[in-house]
């Protein structure tokens, strides 16, 4: 069966800090795989990596995938109070994306 | 703003009900896609149309139903509503026939069943 796993379940970090988001995967038919950010409603994406050992930045966020080990990271240098959110992982395989339960980010000032 | 749009904002019905949950997507995308969150939950994939017709359906429940339009917006028929049902109803969109690209997400409806 597909799965997506996040870990942390949930991080308390202060204000300043890196975090590191992780999101492992066994998914039959890979394609891609995406970062979410959902703070209060709606998701919000992120990133799409398809390719190993490339790293998509944007702004403090970074992400890379490991297409051989299954795993990818969501890396978040200098947190702001406004970085605490849930963030999702979902990999597309098919006609579908399986989502794992999130990392529960809390930035603390 | 995704640019997808959903109605009602909040629902709150009684076991044994049915609901509609409406969507309608970005301008020009023909993919939608239906999930469910339940609190604390990640989102779990229900059902996606791409232009009209049904293309995939992952954990949908019988008692639940959905269809697209010919002007591409979508409705969620939710029956015999269950304590359990109650949860964030997300529509989302997409571009694409495949479901493994970028998808847009509107801002959901929250289903209470009392």
């Amino acid at each position: 069966e597909d799965k997506v796993v996040q870990s942390p379940l949930s991080l308390v970090v202060h204000e300043g800090d890196t975090v590191t988001l992780n999101c492992s995967y066994e998914v039959t038919n890979f394609r891609s795989l995406l970062w979410y950010k959902q703070e209060k409603k709606a998701p919000t994406f992120l990133f799409m990596l398809t390719s190993s050992g490339i790293e998509k930045k944007s702004g403090r966020l970074s992400s890379i995938l490991d297409k051989k080990e299954l795993f990818s990271i969501l890396n978040i240098t200098a947190t702001q109070t406004g970085d605490s959110a849930v963030y999702l992982c979902a990999v597309g395989s098919n006609y579908q994306l399986i989502w794992g339960a999130g990392t529960k980010l809390i930035i603390k000032p | 703003d995704s640019g997808v749009t959903q109605t009602p904002k909040h629902l709150i019905t009684a076991t044994g009900q049915r609901v509609t949950l409406r969507c309608s997507p970005r301008s020009g995308d023909l993919s939608v896609y239906w999930y469910q969150q339940s609190l604390d939950q990640g989102l779990q994939f229900l059902i996606q149309y791409y232009n009209g017709e049904e293309r995939a359906k992952g954990n949908i429940l019988e008692r639940f139903s959905a269809q697209q339009f010919p002007d591409l917006h979508s409705e969620l028929n939710l029956s015999s509503l269950e304590l359990g049902d109650s949860a964030l109803y997300f529509c989302a969109s997409s571009v694409t026939l495949a479901g493994y690209n970028e998808q847009f997400f509107g801002p959901g409806t929250r289903l209470t069943v009392l």
